[in-house]
């Protein structure tokens, strides 16, 4: 099955700094990347998403890139607030349109320091 | 806020009993998947529902059970608990014809 690594697994940054987290996958096959946020106490909540067509997308402060070749993808905040504290989940799936399983990293802990 | 509503928030159950956690999807959504979360790790994939089959397991054994009811809502049951399964649940919701998934916030599971 598929396998996805997540570095770092902390990171602190100063405010308004940019901060960057890496994910590798194993298969192939996998075509839909989301990258999710969760607070202390609260469900893992969907901030972005990239599909295997895309090499890049961007909302606001938060991009996401994708690199099929090296199968790795990274999401990236800019001009970080404390708000911005929490642990991110990468996740990748084979989407089949017949429902899918998600398979996540092990999560880093961002620390935005005012 | 995604939609998806789980109960109960909190609860302790004793080594051996059995639990019920249950999830109501999103509006519009048909499937839902049930994750568990152990603490400092990523959600791993229990099973999906569709159309109130099963439509997908991991690597959990069949003491792990669901149910996906005709109104999309949905429960998990863990019978014979043990203490490892002490962690977060998640239930997520989403549609077969697309990727996402949204996540409730959680049934918080300790096993004594």
């Amino acid at each position: 099955g598929e396998n996805v690594e997540q570095h770092p697994s902390t990171l602190s940054v100063q405010e308004g700094d940019s901060a960057v987290i890496k994910c590798t996958y194993s298969d192939s096959a996998s075509n839909y990347f989301p990258w999710y946020k969760q607070e202390l106490g609260k469900g893992p909540q969907l901030i972005i998403d990239i599909r295997s067509n895309v090499g890049e997308k961007k909302d606001q402060r938060i991009a996401v890139t994708l690199n099929k070749t090296a199968k790795h993808f990274s999401l990236h905040i800019t001009e970080t607030q404390p708000e911005d504290s929490a642990v991110y989940f990468c996740a990748a799936t084979i989407d089949l349109n017949t429902g899918n399983q998600f398979y996540f990293g092990t999560g880093t802990s961002l620390t935005v320091i005012p | 806020e995604t939609g998806v509503t789980q109960s109960p928030t909190h609860l302790i159950k004793t080594r051996g009993q059995q639990v019920t956690l249950r999830c109501s999807s999103q509006s519009g959504h048909n499937t839902v998947s049930w994750y568990q979360q152990a603490l400092g790790q990523g959600p791993q994939f229990i099973f999906q529902y569709y159309r109130e089959e099963e439509n997908g397991r991991g690597n959990f054994p069949p003491r792990f059970s669901g149910l996906q009811f005709p109104n999309y809502s949905s429960e998990l049951n863990v019978n014979a608990l043990e203490l490892d399964d002490s962690a977060l649940y998640l239930c997520a919701s989403g549609r077969v014809e697309g990727n996402t998934i949204y996540f409730g916030e959680g049934s918080w599971l300790t096993v004594v």
